[in-house]
């Protein structure tokens, strides 16, 4: 059972470049959500999706859009990459909507943009 | 002023003392509360919950006060493995699904 799987790992990207992070989860999650993490910030909720093709913004949406085609997959794509984009990214899931439903993370996907 | 507040240490502590952490939160509406933890470059992963009563599993004791919006977490007898940075994270039930909101977290060292 592989949980949350994130890819890629890590990534370097020049200004303006585009790319997609992918996560896949294999628990029939209803739930998914993107995160990142920067240094005395903790983590900020960037989009959330409560199901298949359903996507909504969280606390820092700008500069970044989702896709939920398939109920497993969540899909973060960064359209024209800025340095203040440079983060750890981390994507989570739960089964459903419930008070003490904690979230299951992926490992994390370190993007750097020169 | 932050939503979840924690003290960011870092706490540095001999094998086998007790610690404990602090966290407060301002959202009144929040629901649901936990602990996770955070190794150096690794995924957060849950702790354990945190309920009204207060709730222990092994050495970690977490309590919750809700009239004073405050969490804690106890842990007796350090380990070395308990080296980690703990994220406290209160959870707002929304049309939207759960909300989880962190705590930027307080780094605990463990040291022989």
């Amino acid at each position: 059972n592989a949980g949350v799987t994130q890819t890629p790992k890590f990534r370097v990207l020049k200004t303006g470049q585009s790319m997609t992070l992918l996560c896949a989860q294999d628990m029939n999650h209803e739930y998914m959500y993107w995160y990142r993490q920067d240094p005395g910030m903790g983590l900020r909720l960037i989009h959330y999706s409560v199901g298949e093709g359903t996507t909504a913004k969280g606390e820092v949406p700008d500069g970044y859009n989702v896709s939920r085609l398939k109920k497993q997959n969540f899909l973060l794509g960064l359209e024209s990459a800025a340095p203040s984009q440079t983060s750890v990214y981390f994507c989570a899931s739960t089964h459903r909507q419930g008070v003490n439903q904690p979230q299951h993370f992926g490992d994390g996907t370190r993007l750097s943009i020169l | 002023r932050k939503e979840v507040e924690q003290d960011p240490g870092p706490f540095n502590v001999p094998e086998g003392a007790t610690v404990a952490f602090n966290c407060t939160y301002s959202n009144s509406a929040s629901q649901s509360f936990f602990w996770y933890r955070q190794d150096c470059r690794k995924e957060p992963k849950l702790l354990m919950s945190v309920y009204s009563s207060g709730n222990e599993d092994g050495r970690f004791t977490a309590q919750l006060n809700r009239a004073s919006q405050y969490i804690s977490l106890l842990i007796r007898d350090s380990k070395l493995s308990d080296s980690a940075t703990y994220l406290c994270v209160v959870n707002i039930l929304t049309g939207g699904g759960n909300k989880l909101t962190f705590g930027t977290g307080t780094q605990l060292k463990v040291e022989l």
